[in-house]
């Protein structure tokens, strides 16, 4: 079965710093996809990245980065240099068959972001 | 290229009374998906359409809930006779149709329904 697990529930940090948002995730299929979205207070739900099973890259966007380790099936976010406008909960979700699957959410980790 | 569109943003029902939410998907998308956010949690699938079918309804609760995705018009949300416990944020996703090549589900604002 698919589950994907986001063990930190909440994180804060001082701006400027680096943070680090971990993702677990559970498949059974070879073929799968990940992403992590964005909710900032406002609601909505921001895409940020999708990453499928076959590109282990690590990725690079601005202050964002991933690391996508097959082996330990892990896929985690880093926010370098944080800023107040990083806090948002953020949510990593994984799917097996788009478009013809749902996507599974993990629970969020919330992320605040001192001045 | 307009994003997804969902309305009504906020809606207020009292128990009993019927609430419809209403997603037009982006141009192009014929796949439309939706999603519960209950207080303080991720979001949970319920439905998946394509137009005029459902393809996957296996997140839907067993009563009161139905959803459809007609040739012409939005796809709507339905939930009859609300109660409290339905109080949440419903989300709607489109994708492009397979082999697109962009498979991406992306997401709409929300509708938070408000059952008093």
């Amino acid at each position: 079965a698919q589950k994907v697990t986001q063990a930190q529930t909440e994180i804060s940090v001082v701006e400027k710093e680096d943070v680090t948002l971990d993702c677990v995730y559970e498949t059974r299929d070879t073929t799968y996809y990940l992403f992590w979205y964005k909710q900032p207070p406002s609601g909505e739900l921001v895409f940020l990245i999708r990453r499928n099973s076959f590109d282990e890259q690590n990725e690079i966007s601005g202050r964002y980065s991933w690391n996508f380790q097959k082996s330990t099936s892990s896929f985690n976010f880093t926010i370098t240099a944080s800023q107040v406008v990083d806090s948002a909960v953020y949510f990593c979700a994984l799917s097996e068959a788009i478009p013809y699957d749902k996507v599974i959410f993990g629970p969020g980790t919330s992320l605040s972001v001192i001045p | 290229n307009a994003g997804v569109m969902q309305n009504p943003r906020h809606l207020v029902r009292r128990r009993g009374q019927e609430a419809r939410l209403r997603c037009s998907p982006m141009k192009g998308h014929s796949h439309v998906y939706w999603y519960r956010q209950l207080p303080e949690e991720g979001l949970k699938f319920m439905v998946y359409l394509q137009k005029e079918n459902i393809i996957d309804e296996s997140g839907m609760p067993k009563e009161r809930f139905s959803a459809e995705f007609p040739k012409e018009g939005p796809s709507i949300l339905r939930i009859q006779q609300v109660v409290r416990g339905d109080s949440a944020a419903y989300f709607c996703a489109s994708s492009p149709p397979l082999a697109a090549g962009e498979e991406t589900q992306y997401f709409g604002p929300g509708t938070r329904l408000l059952v008093l």
